[in-house]
């Protein structure tokens, strides 16, 4: 079975410029999941979607990211204009669904943001 | 404003040693998994406890899902260099939605 993927691996920015990040989960899970980790910390949710709808977003800046499921498989992520303390890997999970054991999310290796 | 707080923050130790990494909230959770990340990396799921005293072993590894489910505990045995890495827990379905929150995790360094 193939894992939760994700891409680009690395990206490095100026600030003020937009960058995009896409993850493709894993086949048939209902839930995705963008997260934030910044170095040395756990992972922060951005954004979580059930199908193509959006069930948390309470931790999302939306004055400069957006993200975004169509057709409730694929997913990207948008940073625009990029500052600083975005500097971070930007993690993208599934998981089957949102009770009992589909809790259990699966991750993609993350994409490391450096904004300079 | 819901958390979960880990403890020990960071710890180094020698090959062969045991220790025990602590995760607590004043939340109930439906479930609770245990994640472990090593640098480059996504988190791996390890395990998910769903049941108040549940016990579950992994090879070397032992957790523990408090009573009122609202801690857990990760119990490592005569620890290896293999071990090495960030030990995330994350709790799901608290009452009132669907969110699942990470711990900040516990970093662990095993030296040989």
């Amino acid at each position: 079975e193939a894992g939760v993927a994700q891409s680009p691996r690395y990206k490095i920015i100026e600030k003020r410029q937009s960058v995009a990040f896409w993850c493709n989960p894993i086949s048939g899970h209902a839930t995705l999941y963008w997260y934030q980790q910044i170095l040395g910390q756990g992972p922060k949710l951005l954004i979580q979607f059930q199908n193509n709808g959006v069930v948390d977003d309470s931790q999302l800046p939306k004055d400069r990211f957006s993200a975004e499921r169509l057709k409730g498989v694929d997913s990207t992520l948008k940073i625009q204009p990029a500052k600083l303390e975005d500097s971070a890997v930007y993690l993208c999970a599934s998981s089957p669904g949102t009770s009992g054991r589909s809790y259990e999310q699966y991750f993609g290796p993350g994409t490391r943001l450096t904004v300079t | 404003t819901q958390l979960l707080e880990q403890s020990p923050q960071f710890l180094s130790i020698q090959e062969g040693e045991n220790l025990t990494v602590y995760c607590n909230s004043s939340s109930v959770f439906s479930s609770l998994q245990w994640y472990r990340q090593e640098p480059g990396e996504g988190p791996v799921l390890l395990v998910t406890v769903v049941t108040g005293g549940e016990v579950k072993k992994l090879k070397r590894l032992t957790f523990q899902f408090g009573d009122a489910r609202k801690d857990s505990s990760l119990h490592i045995t005569a620890a290896q260099p293999g071990d090495t890495g960030l030990y995330l827990c994350a709790g799901a379905g608290n009452t009132g939605g669907f969110k699942t929150i990470f711990g900040a995790g516990t970093r662990l360094f095993v030296k040989a």
